[in-house]
């Protein structure tokens, strides 16, 4: 079974500059998370979709990130504009189900972004 | 309340020693009690996790303590070896809701020869 594919693994860019990240999850799972991963720190979840409606976006700054999960399947994670702050790594899981008790989240190896 | 505490922030064993990382928290509505493993550019992989109906759970080298009144558990990594050089995160859910995950800030485990 493939695992989650995230692209690119790298991304440097200037603030105030927009950046796009992509995940492609496993194969059937309809739950989708992205979190962000702070450096010393342990990840903290943006946006959980379920299929292709948002379940929770509660710590996702809006004013400047957006996601999508077109078709329940592939998801785009946005950053317009960038700020220093938003150097981290960004991580995309997924599971089967939302059921974090009965149900494994998997994750992909994660987008590191550094803003200058 | 939403926090999960972790400790210590790194760790160096030697090889064939126990290596033990702790974690506590506040929110009473946390049911539920993963530890995940991070290898440098990859992402973290579930290890194991306990409900707090156990006092104990083992599952080969790892084995999570968890005591509910103190509201405090740990992660014991017996005879340690190298490969077990990684991140090491607890995390906790509630058992409502989405069942998001709130993650510890992670233990940095080095094993030396």
């Amino acid at each position: 079974e493939a695992g989650v594919a995230q692209s690119p693994r790298y991304k440097i860019i200037e603030k105030r500059q927009s950046v796009a990240f992509w995940c492609n999850p496993i194969s059937g799972h309809a739950t989708l998370y992205w979190y962000q991963q702070i450096l010393g720190q342990g990840p903290k979840l943006l946006i959980q979709f379920q299929n292709n409606g948002v379940v929770d976006d509660s710590q996702l700054p809006k004013d400047r990130f957006s996601a999508e999960r077109l078709k329940g399947v592939d998801s785009t994670l946005k950053i317009q504009p960038a700020k220093l702050e938003d150097s981290a790594v960004y991580l995309c899981a997924s599971s089967r189900i939302l059921a974090v008790r009965t149900d494994t989240q998997y994750f992909g190896p994660g987008t590191r972004l550094t803003v200058l | 309340q939403q926090q999960v505490k972790q400790s210590p922030q790194s760790l160096i064993v030697q090889k064939g020693g126990i290596s033990i990382i702790n974690c506590a928290y506040e929110n009473t509505a946390f049911d539920y009690f993963p530890w995940y493993q991070q290898f440098p550019g990859k992402g973290p992989a579930l290890l194991i996790a306990i409900r707090p109906d156990v006092s104990e759970k083992k599952e080969g080298r790892f084995t999570i303590s968890f005591n509910k009144s103190a509201k405090q558990f740990s992660l014991h990594i017996m005879d340690s070896q190298p490969g077990d050089s990684a991140t090491y995160f607890c995390a906790a859910t509630p058992n409502f809701g989405n069942e998001k995950l709130t993650f510890g800030t992670g233990t940095r485990l080095t094993i030396i020869p």
